[in-house]
């Protein structure tokens, strides 16, 4: 696709659940970022992926958090035993290069854990 | 944690006039970047400034750079109400991942 494409765009989980999100980066982009975004508030990073490896995850918040790109193209964040303060927009972005210049993002995933 | 402070947190003008937003950050930095974010969107890279440049232009945008102050500034000449939406100023230092401040919420009134 011509952007980077994230699904689901809504996600409501009760509390205890399991979710995984997915980001479709812009192909032959190098890097993909994962961040989470509080109502009203800036984006927060969460972990950095250079290809398939993932070069820096020091944003998660929990071990609940975890997050994969196992080809070096689609990645999914998975969040287990979701609990309230989860609920926030998770927003993935892509660049082609490594770790330099704009961030191209995805419309995000909105999680509410009721 | 976030680095980078817009001010004001909101803003309101008419159509027409000028918007400024201001952004300020802790460390040294290699680029600095402003973004755009329609509500309930993803967000849209606007202009990117290196440490190294104090002045930017980009259509009706103009973007200023002072790493003596560790601050920059966005101008919107001439705002629309299509220009409505929170924008966001974004930091990058060393091999860092970018850094995003907590925006401007611009309200553009017809």
């Amino acid at each position: 696709g011509a952007g980077v494409s994230q699904s689901p765009r809504y996600k409501v989980a009760k509390r205890g659940q399991d979710v995984a999100l997915r980001c479709d980066p812009i192909s032959g982009h190098v890097s993909l970022f994962w961040y989470q975004q509080a109502l009203g508030q800036g984006p927060e990073f969460l972990t950095y992926f250079q290809n398939e490896a993932q070069l820096d995850k020091s944003g998660l918040p929990s071990d609940r958090f975890f997050a994969e790109r196992p080809e070096g193209s689609v990645s999914t964040l998975k969040i287990q035993r979701t609990q309230q303060e989860d609920s926030a927009v998770y927003l993935c972005a892509s660049s082609p290069g490594v770790n330099t210049g704009e961030l191209f993002f995805g419309e995000g995933s909105r999680l509410t854990v009721l | 944690s976030q680095q980078g402070e817009e001010d004001p947190q909101a803003l309101s003008i008419q159509e027409g006039e000028n918007a400024t937003m201001n952004c300020s950050y802790k460390t040294s930095i290699n680029n600095l970047q402003w973004y755009r974010q329609n509500s309930g969107r993803g967000l849209v890279h606007l202009i990117l400034i290196r440490s190294n440049e104090r002045e930017k232009h980009s259509g009706r945008l103009r973007v200023t750079l002072d790493t003596s102050k560790k601050s920059s500034s966005l101008l919107i000449t001439a705002s629309r109400a299509a220009d409505t939406a929170s924008y966001f100023c974004a930091t990058r230092g060393g091999n860092t991942p970018l850094v995003f401040g907590k925006g401007t919420r611009l309200s553009v009134i017809a």
